[in-house]
C-alpha cells in the first residue's frame, strides 16, 4: 500500500469545521482513499472512502485533489465526540484488502 | 454500517493460561477477518489475516504458535493466545470485510491484562 502523512496533532474549536490533510504522494491509480477514526478505547471506525471524486456523507466530506496526491477530511461541525485520532488510508479495492495504518492525527476538539 | 463484535470485551488472565477472543460478523458474512494489537498510545499493528476454511496468514513477527487464529465460519473467528505473558498485554481488535464489498469493519476490541 502506499505510505501516507498526516500532521501528528490537531486542534479545532468546537462547532468549527475541522479540516483534516493527507498526502499520499505515490498513490497508484487503482488506490482508493478511506478514512477511519478512533476514539479512545474503542475499535476504529469507517467515515469515508473515495477514489477521485469528492465524497459526502453523514458523516464528513473527503476532498481529493485532482492530482489524487492528496486529500482533506472535513468535518463540517465539530462535537466534542469527534475527539480521536483520524487515519488516512490508501489500498487497493478487493485485492488483499488488509490495512497498514499509519500513526493518524490526534484531532482534538476544543470547548 | 456493518456492525462486528467481540467477546469478551475485557479479561485478566495469569501467565501461562491461555485466552480464546471472539470476533463475530452480525449482519454479514465475512470471508475474511483481520487480526490486530494496539498498545497504548500506538497505532494499530496488523497480527494475522483470516480467510474462512483456510490457515490465516500471519505477518512478519508475529508467531504463530503464539497466537492462533481460527476462522471456521462465515461469522465468527477466533484468536487464541497461548501460555499467555505479561508482554502479551495489549488490546486486541478484529474487523472483518465481505467479500466483493470495499469496507472493512472493526469490532470494539478486546482489553487483556496478563498478570
Amino acid at each position: 500500500d502506499a505510505k501516507t502523512t498526516q500532521p501528528t496533532s490537531m486542534d479545532c474549536a468546537e462547532g468549527r469545521a475541522a479540516n483534516l490533510p493527507c498526502n499520499h504522494s505515490t498513490i497508484s491509480g487503482n488506490e482508493y482513499v478511506y478514512w477511519y477514526r478512533q476514539i479512545h478505547s474503542q475499535g476504529p471506525q469507517y467515515i469515508i472512502h473515495g477514489l477521485k471524486n469528492n465524497e459526502t456523507n453523514e458523516m464528513a466530506s473527503l476532498i481529493i485533489t485532482e492530482d489524487r496526491k492528496s486529500s482533506t477530511l472535513i468535518l463540517p461541525h465539530a462535537t466534542l465526540r469527534d475527539t480521536a485520532v483520524y487515519y488516512c488510508i490508501v489500498r487497493v479495492k478487493g485485492r488483499d484488502d488488509k490495512i497498514i495504518f499509519g500513526k493518524g492525527t490526534r484531532l482534538h476538539i476544543l470547548p | 454500517g456493518a456492525v462486528v463484535s467481540q467477546h469478551p470485551s475485557r479479561v485478566i488472565c495469569k501467565s501461562g493460561t491461555s485466552v480464546k477472543i471472539e470476533c463475530r460478523s452480525l449482519d454479514f458474512q465475512a470471508t475474511t477477518m483481520f487480526w490486530y494489537r494496539q498498545f497504548p498510545k500506538k497505532s494499530l499493528m496488523l497480527m494475522a489475516t483470516s480467510n474462512e476454511g483456510s490457515k490465516a496468514t500471519y505477518e512478519q513477527g508475529v508467531e504463530k504458535d503464539k497466537f492462533l487464529i481460527n476462522h471456521a465460519s462465515l461469522t465468527l473467528s477466533t484468536l487464541t493466545v497461548t501460555s499467555a505473558h505479561p508482554e502479551d498485554s495489549s488490546f486486541y481488535i478484529c474487523s472483518a470485510i465481505q467479500r466483493g464489498k470495499e469496507t472493512q469493519y472493526f469490532g470494539p476490541g478486546t482489553r487483556l491484562l496478563v498478570l
